[in-house]
């Protein structure tokens, strides 16, 4: 399956500590998605690249969060001290190009538990 | 600021209806407009795309319309059926950066 895989797909931890997602997306995608959902709420745009560089960042990204793309492949989200609220599933997509309205394909997610 | 509505309640119907559903979005103008399924702890999964410059796109049992004056884009499943149960999510994407921002979502139940 060449889809956009994305690990781990369930992490618990505990408030206060770091975790990091990562996202392999499509090959030759060139940009790629980080969304945050939560129960009953639709995905919520985090960030985003064009290649390796990371265009845009949503304010729900606070200084704990951080991304990358190196290279312009794979993705790593990462989330330092963290809390209760950021429990959510983290959702990754990617797309051939955005501006003809290309097909985004999403991971299946990972879902964090912070107890 | 910028706002999308999916209807929050279920929407029932029973199988071989069609079922409609609604996006309406306010303080947008969007390049083009997504609709998406969902299935519970799954990724969501794109289904069509249809552009500003178009009022209705089909494909199979799915058809799309999108109307910039009303701020609409309703979401037809015609000959529904039990496998269709899932939640819908629409999610225009504005020119520019074309990020696609999405509504909470419907929930379709299609009873047997």
């Amino acid at each position: 399956d060449t889809g956009v895989s994305q690990d781990p797909r369930h992490k618990i931890t505990k408030r206060g500590q770091n975790v990091t997602f990562r996202c392999d997306p499509i090959s030759e995608h060139n940009r790629l998605y980080w969304y945050r959902q939560t129960l009953g709420q639709g995905p919520e745009f985090l960030t985003y690249f064009q290649n390796e560089a990371q265009l845009e960042k949503s304010r729900l990204l606070s200084d704990r969060f951080s991304a990358e793309r190196p290279k312009g492949s794979f993705s790593t989200l990462e989330i330092q001290r963290t809390e209760q609220g950021d429990s959510a599933m983290y959702l990754c997509a990617s797309t051939q190009d955005s501006f003809s309205g290309n097909t985004i394909y999403f991971g299946e997610g990972s879902w964090l538990t912070v107890v | 600021s910028q706002k999308i509505e999916q209807n929050s309640e279920a929407l029932n119907i029973q199988e071989g209806k069609t079922a409609t559903l609604t996006c309406n979005y306010t303080n947008y103008s969007p390049a083009y407009l997504q609709w998406y399924r969902q299935d519970p702890g799954r990724g969501p999964v794109f289904l069509l795309l249809i552009r500003e410059n178009e009022k209705e796109k089909r494909k199979e049992r799915l058809k799309v319309t999108f109307d910039t004056t009303l701020k609409q884009s309703l979401f037809h499943i015609t000959a529904s059926q039990p496998a269709d149960s899932a939640t819908y999510l629409c999610a225009p994407a504005s020119g520019g950066s074309y990020i696609p921002t999405f509504g909470r979502g419907t929930s379709l139940i299609v009873h047997p």
